[in-house]
């Protein structure tokens, strides 16, 4: 049981640059959710989805897309990367209602030059 | 909009000493409160969590929180620290479908 896990853990790219993230759970939850960690700030949720085929958007999704095409896997996309976009990305899920407890995966440090 | 505030961005204590770390919430309707800990290069883990069946909250590794209403208050505590303890804690807010979460406050653990 791998719990929540992410791809890739590093990513430098280039400003203007695509790229996408994936994460991955073993244990049928319904709930994922994309945060990116910046110091000082906690985390701040960029989309969530609440089941296979269903996306949303939350606090700061400018400049990102998501997409939840199997109930397992939830990919978060970088259509043209910016430096402000340089930052620590958890994936996490949880079974049912953003009232049960989330899981996180171990991140991805994403840089942009 | 639920929110949560944490007060202190970094709390220093010495191992053995009581650990507080401060956290009050807005909110319209009664909460879900959660606390989650971060260790070094690591994603969060869930430390406890306060659904209203009752106002103190037991964790795990030691930690507890209790909800205060009259407050809107939701401080975690652990009596004596452990030099493992150090570490970036989260309080956190949700709704039916998603978490808000604090600025995060760092502990560091004086031997």
């Amino acid at each position: 049981n791998a719990g929540v896990t992410q791809t890739p853990k590093f990513r430098v790219l280039k400003t203007g640059q695509s790229m996408t993230l994936l994460c991955a759970q073993d244990m049928n939850h319904e709930y994922m959710y994309w945060y990116r960690q910046d110091p000082g700030m906690g985390l701040r949720l960029i989309h969530y989805s609440v089941g296979e085929g269903t996306t949303a958007k939350g606090e700061v999704p400018d400049g990102y897309n998501v997409s939840r095409l199997k109930k397992q896997n939830f990919l978060l996309g970088l259509e043209s990367a910016a430096p402000s976009q340089t930052s620590v990305y958890f994936c996490a899920s949880s079974l049912a209602s953003g009232r049960m407890a989330q899981f996180f995966g171990p991140g991805t440090r994403l840089t942009v030059l | 909009a639920q929110s949560v505030t944490q007060l202190g961005s970094h709390v220093s204590v010495s191992e053995g000493a009581l650990v507080l770390l401060r956290c009050n919430y807005s909110s319209s309707v009664p909460p879900y409160l959660f606390w989650y800990v971060q260790y070094p290069n690591q994603g969060l883990q869930l430390l406890l969590k306060y659904t209203s069946a009752a106002t103190l909250v037991k964790g795990i590794n030691g930690f507890e929180a209790e909800f205060k209403k009259s407050e809107t208050s939701f401080h975690l505590t652990k009596p004596s620290a452990h030099m493992s303890d150090a570490a970036e804690y989260f309080c956190a807010v949700s709704d039916i479908y998603k978490l808000s979460f604090g600025a995060g406050t760092t502990v560091t653990v004086r031997a």
